[in-house]
């Protein structure tokens, strides 16, 4: 399975834009770059997916380089509510179990 | 309804105890999932129903037993557990399990301690 690296950590402040990166250097053709959340005492909750285009929605934008090695979750303005561990996952269409693994994922604290 | 609910919040057993954690959904999903998550740790897969037939098993002791009973709840029995096994249970539904690009929803968890 394709594997994708994040930072164990970022810091932001609130009402700012915050740029979650994750690099996925060995992404196939056929992977799709899927961003979940999970905040404290919660289950992990959907955000946005991607295969190659840059996508929009509510809660994010999803930017994925030209060369799909990389991406970035955009969160637009981030509020105290954003705090949680994004999870940067790759979901492989040619495998017909579709496991949605998760990684280490990134830990965002959000400062008042 | 976009919602998954998991009974109970919390459990305590001891190893010699038998219990349940239950999962529903109403939203016509036809994939659920059972996951568990240590203190600090991400989610691990466990078990994958689609059309309530258990299609994968991640290796899981058998003291952990999954049961899909209809298309809207999920079960996991558990039996002569280790102190080792406290964790967070997560459940989770998708519409199938036939594309990579479908979403998952989970429940908020069943928080267990063994004793």
């Amino acid at each position: 399975d394709a594997k994708t690296t994040q930072p164990n950590s970022m810091e932001s402040n609130e009402e700012e834009p915050v740029h979650l990166p994750c690099n996925h250097s060995t992404i196939s053709g056929t992977d799709y770059i899927h961003w979940y959340r999970q905040l404290p005492s919660q289950g992990p909750e959907y955000v946005i997916h991607g295969l190659t285009s840059n996508v929009n929605n509510r809660m994010a934008s999803l930017a994925i380089a030209e060369d799909r090695k990389s991406s970035t979750l955009i969160l637009h303005r981030a509020t105290l509510r954003d705090a949680a561990v994004y999870y940067c996952i790759l979901r492989d269409s040619m495998d017909s179990s579709y496991k949605l693994i998760f990684g280490s994922g990134t830990r965002l604290l959000v400062r008042p | 309804d976009t919602e998954v609910t998991q009974t109970p919040k919390h459990l305590v057993m001891g190893m010699t105890n038998k219990k349940s954690l239950k999962c529903e959904q109403h939203m016509g999903h036809r994939a659920m999932y059972w996951y568990k998550q240590k203190a600090k740790k991400p989610p691990e897969l466990m078990f994958v129903y689609s059309y309530e037939k258990l299609s994968i098993n991640e290796s899981v002791p058998s003291r952990f037993s999954p049961e899909c009973p209809n298309s809207s709840l999920l079960n996991l029995h558990l039996h002569a557990l280790q102190p080792e096994d406290s964790a967070l249970y997560l459940c989770a539904s998708s519409l199938t399990t036939g594309h990579a690009n479908e979403k998952l929803f989970f429940g908020s968890g069943t928080q267990l301690s063994v004793l």
